[in-house]
């Protein structure tokens, strides 16, 4: 079955304290992206990936990293977790753009709550 | 920069009946497509429907059918024969560079 999973799907930290979301699809997509959704903002877009090592800034990256090692993973890290990182993450993937298809798939999504 | 509008917070509706949601976009694009998602209570993102800007029909999907008027900038999307399913947070989006851009998104509530 093609999907995006993200793992955890909950998750209760304490500022500061390091932590990663991973996210992995199986549909050998080269786009992968990461959003974070707020109550009355929708979602918006914190970074992406083009391909394996390419990675840029998307609206609000500020104290988010990425990495993108192989194609299919691309993990969120927060280094140091802040109460306004609170929010609801979800990664995305899709074909490369140029392949005119912009269908994002999403995975099922990552609550965080930081306290 | 691309921008999504979703005017209607909530919308109610009852079953079986028909519903518009609307939507206006702007964008300095002459290439972009338009997207519908579904969010429902447990969170997850559920695509509805794709119309591109160059596709001369209006997009349907079942009982999603969206009423793409380029010239006014709106991609409103119709439910027909609402479920109480169809309960959920609705998101119009659209192609940006390298990423979707999304609006606030409207709530539709189905009654019984």
């Amino acid at each position: 079955e093609a999907q995006v999973t993200q793992n955890p799907r909950y998750l209760i930290t304490v500022t500061g304290k390091k932590l990663t979301v991973t996210c992995s699809q199986n549909m050998n997509h080269e786009y992968m992206s990461w959003y974070r959704q707020d109550p009355g903002l929708g979602l918006r877009q914190i970074y992406y990936s083009m391909n394996v090592e390419v990675t840029d800034k998307g609206d609000v990256p500020e104290g988010y990293k990425v990495s993108r090692k192989e194609k299919r993973n691309f993990p969120l890290i927060l280094e140091s977790p802040s109460p306004n990182q609170t929010s609801l993450y979800f990664c995305a993937s899709s074909l490369s753009r140029t392949s005119g298809n912009y269908e994002q798939y999403f995975g099922p999504g990552t609550r965080l709550t930081v306290t | 920069a691309q921008k999504i509008t979703q005017t209607q917070p909530g919308m109610f509706v009852q079953e079986k009946e028909a519903v518009t949601l609307d939507c206006t976009y702007d964008t300095s694009d002459q290439s972009y497509g338009l997207f519908w998602y579904k969010q429902p209570s447990s969170g997850e993102m559920i695509f509805l429907i794709y119309q591109g800007s160059y596709d001369e029909q209006n997009a349907t999907e079942g009982r999603y059918s969206l009423n793409f008027q380029k010239a006014r900038k709106s991609a409103n999307l119709v439910i027909s024969a609402s479920q109480l399913g169809d309960s959920a947070m609705y998101f119009c989006a659209i192609t940006g560079f390298q990423k979707l851009v999304f609006g606030t998104g409207t709530r539709l509530l189905v009654s019984p």
